[in-house]
């Protein structure tokens, strides 16, 4: 069955703390991985695409990571607009040239100043 | 640029009332999805949609129904509301099948039903 576990569940960081975030999968024949981030109230927002291990990926203090089985959100001296929940998502296939995508439950991220 | 319109926001509904969920887009997109988000899980696949006419199941589609009249416009209906179905809906869409193509997500209804 395919799965998407992203770990640590919740995570308090203090402003300028280096941490990272992490999502495992075990869906055959990865077809990409994306990182969302979701404020509360709102939907998630795409951050990143990553297309094949090796692969990394930045945007301001994030930086995404891929290997063969699992990825890593690294956030370098977050700040408290960093505070959300990431999440993480693989496609699968689900037949007739489509794709669904799975998700992990998240990580939510608190950056105290 | 609007993306993802969901209506209403918030909702509030009595078990066995019945309603519809709106979804618009105005990215020309043809994939769109609806999902289903609760507490501590993972947003689950309701339904979704590869063109106007054409639909199919996802993940958890029993309690609900779809169609796609227009490129545009995906609702989701509710028939018999039961508190199980007590969630936030997302709606989402993205250009092409391509696995590599990001889906973009509207800001939800939270729909509580009692």
């Amino acid at each position: 069955e395919d799965q998407v576990t992203q770990s640590p569940e919740a995570l308090r960081l203090q402003e300028g703390e280096s941490s990272s975030l992490n999502c495992s999968y075990t869906v055959s024949g990865l077809r990409g991985l994306f990182w969302y981030r979701q404020d509360p109230g709102k939907g998630p927002e795409f951050l990143f695409t990553l297309y094949s291990a090796g692969e990394e990926k930045e945007k301001e203090r994030l930086k995404a990571t891929l290997t063969k089985k699992e990825s890593f959100l690294h956030i370098t001296a977050p700040k408290p607009e960093d505070s959300a929940t990431y999440l993480c998502a693989a496609p699968r296939y689900s037949g007739a040239g489509s794709y669904q995508l799975t998700f992990g439950k998240g990580t939510k991220l608190s950056v105290i100043p | 640029n609007a993306g993802v319109t969901q209506t209403p926001k918030f909702r509030i509904l009595k078990i066995g009332q019945s309603m519809t969920l709106q979804c618009a887009q105005d990215m020309n997109h043809n994939y769109m999805y609806w999902y289903r988000q609760d507490p501590g899980m993972g947003l689950k696949l309701i339904y979704y949609s590869v063109g106007a006419g054409i639909t199919d199941k996802g993940e958890v589609p029993n309690g609900y129904n779809v169609s796609r009249s227009t490129t545009e416009d995906f609702p989701l209906r509710l028939e018999l509301a039961a508190p199980s179905q007590t969630s936030v809906y997302f709606c989402a869409s993205t250009r092409t099948r391509d696995s590599y193509q990001p889906q973009h997500f509207g800001d939800g209804t939270r729909l509580s039903i009692l």
